[in-house]
């Protein structure tokens, strides 16, 4: 166990639809990273928050974004959802903003239908 | 850019065979380089790290060694076990202004046989 939750486990919605996936990282990290892991374009880097703001934008769409609460906490918005997706959507934490190791957790499967 | 190429599986072995999976890199700094597993069903777990030319991670019986030479970062293992099968990424990250997010390989899946 990572000490990172995710949640929901499973998602399953329309296309043209809008998802929150939540993330709550390990006690005491300040900084989340989002990743998404399809099988055609393998694990790819979404975003990541370092205590409320953004840090780095990697390859997001601009119907998704994310946000850092006060908390701690992260939520990635996915919106008008298309088939394509459909993937698995991690969160990973780390203590600092350029902390080297990555504690991911177990994953939000979304499946657009 | 940076990017991590690793050898395509999946990879089949018998138990107690050994085990080599391929991982090099290019980085436009100084990186450090990871193993995460993903077992079926479950979330990505860090296998082992190295962040430093020729320093050796190791964790559950894997080794890999960090070749700045040869821009290489393979992962061995002297006897699988059926409980290694999963799947293998190789990653790497480069400290660019205190941002590191992770740069994967496709991953490689091994299955491991009684």
């Amino acid at each position: 166990d990572s000490g990172v939750t995710q949640t929901p486990k499973h998602l399953i919605t329309a296309t043209g639809q809008r998802v929150t996936l939540r993330c709550s990282p390990r006690s005491g990290d300040l900084s989340v990273y989002w990743y998404q892991q399809s099988l055609d374009q393998g694990l790819q880097f979404l975003i990541q928050y370092y205590n409320g703001e953004e840090r780095a934008k990697g390859n997001i769409l601009e119907r998704f974004s994310a946000q850092q609460f006060p908390d701690l906490h992260s939520e990635l918005n996915l919106s008008s959802l298309e088939l394509g997706d459909s993937a698995l959507y991690f969160c990973a934490s780390t203590l600092g903003v350029s902390s080297d190791t990555q504690y991911f957790g177990p994953g939000t499967r979304l499946t657009v239908l | 850019g940076n990017s991590v190429t690793q050898m395509e599986g999946p990879v089949t072995l018998s138990e107690e065979a050994f085990l080599t999976i391929n991982c090099t890199y290019t980085a436009t700094g100084y990186p450090s380089l990871f193993w995460y597993v993903q077992y079926p069903g479950e979330g990505l777990q860090l296998l082992l790290k190295a962040t430093k030319a020729d320093d050796k991670g190791s964790n559950k019986g894997f080794e890999a060694t960090y070749r700045k030479e040869t821009t290489s970062f393979h992962l061995e293992k002297g006897s699988v076990q059926v409980s290694d099968s999963a799947v293998y990424f190789c990653a790497l990250s480069v400290r660019n202004s205190g941002n590191t997010p992770l740069v994967f390989g496709k991953g490689t899946r091994l299955s491991v046989i009684a």
